[in-house]
């Protein structure tokens, strides 16, 4: 199976600007959860998707936002850009997002805010 | 303070040692996650432990879990310079939220 890809790979924006990040999980995968990851913070959870529904969501500002589609493929969005969004955002997918269950990270998109 | 905490933080050493990397939770493991990060890239699953005691292998690399004392750890046996990089483990919350994860140990493998 195809691992989990996420698109694009790198992005540059300036402050104020709005970014969107795709994620398209591992074939068969319902569960698809988001990630930032920065030097000083770590890999911090963002929120998670399953059935197109955001099931769980991390301690951010309502600025970050996402939504998952009927084939389970998720974007994430984030508006009004500020420096410390910089990071590498990380998606993560699992079959139904359980205890226990295993997920399996995408590659990252790295973003710089300017 | 941090849910997790791993040491030692960094880590060199010479090709062809062992070495071993702890993870330790101040809460309740419902499930202990090892992955392995090279700078700037995805998540790489190494292992996963759930029960008090278990221990699994892969290759080179052995982890454990010490439920008592909410305490994992992850042994590498004649280490190579591919095992070079970022080990970070996760642990699920019982709060609904995905993974937590720790601070993340940096090896480098001197050839």
């Amino acid at each position: 199976k195809a691992g989990v890809t996420q698109t694009p790979r790198y992005l540059i924006k300036t402050r104020g600007q709005q970014v969107t990040l795709s994620c398209s999980p591992i074939s068969g995968h319902r569960s698809v959860s988001w990630y930032q990851q920065t030097p000083g913070q770590g890999l911090q959870f963002l929120f998670e998707y399953f059935s197109e529904t955001q099931r769980n969501k991390g301690n951010f500002p309502g600025r970050f936002s996402g939504r998952q589609f009927s084939n389970s493929r998720s974007e994430m969005n984030v508006s009004t850009l500020e420096l410390g969004d910089s990071a590498l955002y990380l998606c993560a997918s699992s079959p139904s997002g359980h205890l226990q269950e295993t997920q399996y990270f995408g590659p990252g998109t790295r973003l710089l805010v300017l | 303070s941090q849910e997790l905490e791993q040491s030692p933080q960094s880590l060199i050493v010479q090709e062809g040692k062992n070495l071993t990397i702890n993870c330790t939770s101040s809460k309740t493991l419902y499930g202990l996650y090892w992955y392995k990060q090279k700078y700037g890239e995805g998540l790489i699953f190494l292992m996963m432990l759930q029960k008090g005691g278990e221990e699994k292998s892969h290759e080179k690399i052995t982890a454990k879990l010490d439920e008592k004392k909410q305490q994992s750890s992850l042994h590498i046996t004649a280490s190579q310079p591919s095992h070079a990089g970022i080990y970070l483990c996760g642990a699920d919350r019982s709060s609904g939220d995905k993974l937590t994860f720790g601070t993340g140990t940096r090896l480098a493998v001197r050839p």
